[in-house]
C-alpha cells in the first residue's frame, strides 16, 4: 500500500534551517509529483512546491523562492524539503503529499505523509 | 494568485442533515478544482476532483459540482465521521491555492 513516511518534529531557532525527510513506499517512485504543503496553527493549507521525481525538476511557490530547496533520493525513494532563514511564522506542521497523477501533475494529492511539526522560536 | 473564499467558515449540523459548502475562485478555473476533508491532527483526504469526480473509496453521500469560479460540496445524511474541517483547492495553475476551510461542527 501506498505510504510517506516524514521525519520527526524540530524546534528551531530564528534564522536556521530545518530539513524534513518524506520516505515514500508501496508505488514507483518515480511515477507521481511530489508536493509539500504546510498548515500553520489554525490556518489553512498553503502549497509550498512541487517535485518530478523522474527529472528532479522543481516548481516553487513564489513566496519561498530562494529559501526552500526540494530534493529527493533515488537510492532510498525519499524526498526532501529544506527550509532556511527561518522565521517565527514559518511555524506550521509540514506535510508531504503524492500527486494523483500518472507521470503528470494533476495537483491534487491522494496520499499524504502524517506531518511534521516544525516550531521556530528563540 | 487564484483566490478562494469558502464559505461558510463554520456550521453547525446534526446526523442526518443535508449541507453545503460553497468555493468561490478569482477567476475562471473551469472544472479544475478539488475537495479535502481534514480531521484535527491529520493530513487532509482527497474527496473530489475536478469538481464532481468522487475519489475512490469516498462514500457516495458526498459530491461536488461547478465550474468556472462558483463550486460546491454537498453532503447528504451526515454520518458522525463527517464532522470534521473542508477544504477546496484550485488546480488549474500553480501556485495552487487553498480555501480557507469550513469547519462543520455536530449541533
Amino acid at each position: 500500500q501506498v505510504q510517506l513516511v516524514q521525519s520527526g518534529a524540530e524546534v528551531k531557532k530564528p534564522g536556521a534551517s530545518v530539513k524534513i525527510s518524506c520516505k515514500s513506499s508501496g508505488y514507483t517512485f518515480t511515477s507521481h509529483y511530489l508536493q509539500w504543503v504546510r498548515q500553520a496553527p489554525r490556518q489553512g493549507l498553503e502549497w509550498m512546491g512541487r517535485m518530478d521525481p523522474g527529472g528532479g525538476s522543481t516548481t516553487y511557490a513564489q513566496k519561498f523562492e530562494g529559501r526552500v530547496t526540494m530534493t529527493r533520493d533515488l537510492s532510498t525513494n525519499t524526498f526532501y524539503i529544506e527550509l532556511r532563514s527561518l522565521r517565527s511564522d514559518d511555524t506550521a506542521v509540514y506535510f508531504c503529499a503524492r500527486d494523483r497523477g500518472y507521470y503528470t501533475d494533476y495537483g491534487d494529492f491522494d496520499f499524504w505523509g502524517q506531518g511534521t511539526l516544525v516550531t521556530v522560536s528563540s | 494568485d487564484i483566490q478562494m473564499t469558502q464559505s461558510p467558515s463554520s456550521l453547525s449540523a446534526s446526523v442526518g442533515d443535508r449541507v453545503t459548502i460553497t468555493c468561490r475562485t478569482s477567476q475562471n478555473i473551469r472544472n479544475y478544482l478539488s475537495w479535502y476533508q481534514q480531521k484535527p491532527g491529520k493530513a487532509p483526504k482527497l474527496l473530489i476532483y475536478v469538481a464532481s469526480t468522487l475519489q475512490s473509496g469516498v462514500p457516495s453521500r458526498f459530491s461536488g459540482s461547478g465550474s468556472g469560479t462558483d463550486f460546491s460540496l454537498t453532503i447528504i445524511s451526515l454520518q458522525p465521521e463527517d464532522f470534521a474541517t473542508y477544504h477546496c483547492q484550485q488546480t488549474f495553475t500553480t501556485p495552487r491555492t487553498f480555501g480557507q476551510g469550513t469547519k462543520l461542527e455536530i449541533k
